[in-house]
């Protein structure tokens, strides 16, 4: 099945450890995109990518890093300086030409 | 930046009323609208888009309508179902030197009850 996957469901982290979530889609998507997620409000752009070896950061860039050195994978960095990392993470990608962006079912990462 | 706790707007409606759900964007470069659903716990849904070049475009009990003139982007949901209760977002794909930044709007949540 065609699809976009993130892994894992659930992550907890230490303080002051990095953190990488995974996103991978088979759709053949050049678009990529990720987005944080706090408890009921809305999604914030952190990074997205148009394109294998290329990214640009979105609006809470910060602490978070990313590559995308191949077409089927945008995985996600959470650093140490993210000061506030505890949310719902969900990662995306859009076919070319497309408007719409299909969406992974997310990973919730906590800091213990 | 970090979040300053908002707490999102709510809708609430009877099951077979239409719901009207409102969003403002702030890119006049925006070529593209869209709308997504998403439900507790899960990643959001596509529901339908529309160019800029329109302003009014329908799908199955849904249409969305555009005025570029005031930014405003509204979802309209017919005989609305409880199995609509969920968060509404709006998106705004960017153009120009931006092209392709997908940014979300704040979110609408939809309750219905039966």
């Amino acid at each position: 099945d065609g699809g976009i996957t993130q892994s894992p469901k659930y992550l907890f982290r230490k303080e002051g450890q990095n953190v990488t979530l995974s996103c991978e889609q088979n759709l053949n998507h050049d678009a990529m995109y990720w987005y944080r997620q706090d408890p009921g409000q809305g999604l914030r752009l952190i990074y997205y990518s148009q394109i294998v070896n290329d990214f640009q950061k979105g609006d809470i860039a910060e602490g978070y890093s990313v590559s995308r050195e191949k077409k089927e994978s945008f995985p996600l960095t959470v650093t140490s300086a993210q000061k506030n990392p505890t949310a719902f993470y969900l990662c995306a990608s859009r076919g070319t030409g497309r408007a719409e962006a299909f969406f992974g079912q997310g990973t919730r990462l906590t800091v213990v | 930046g970090e979040s300053v706790g908002l707490h999102l707007p709510t809708l609430s409606v009877q099951e077979g009323d239409n719901s009207i759900i409102n969003c403002a964007y702030s890119n006049s470069a925006s070529d593209y609208f869209i709308w997504y659903k998403q439900e507790s716990g899960k990643g959001p849904q596509f529901i339908i888009d529309i160019r800029s070049n329109m302003d009014k475009r329908q799908g199955q009990r849904v249409t969305v309508l555009l005025n570029k003139t005031v930014k405003h982007l509204s979802l309209q949901i017919a005989a609305t179902q409880p199995g609509d209760s969920a968060v509404y977002f709006c998106a705004e794909r960017a153009g120009g030197t931006s092209y392709g930044k997908l940014t979300f709007g704040q979110g609408t949540i939809l309750t219905v009850h039966p």
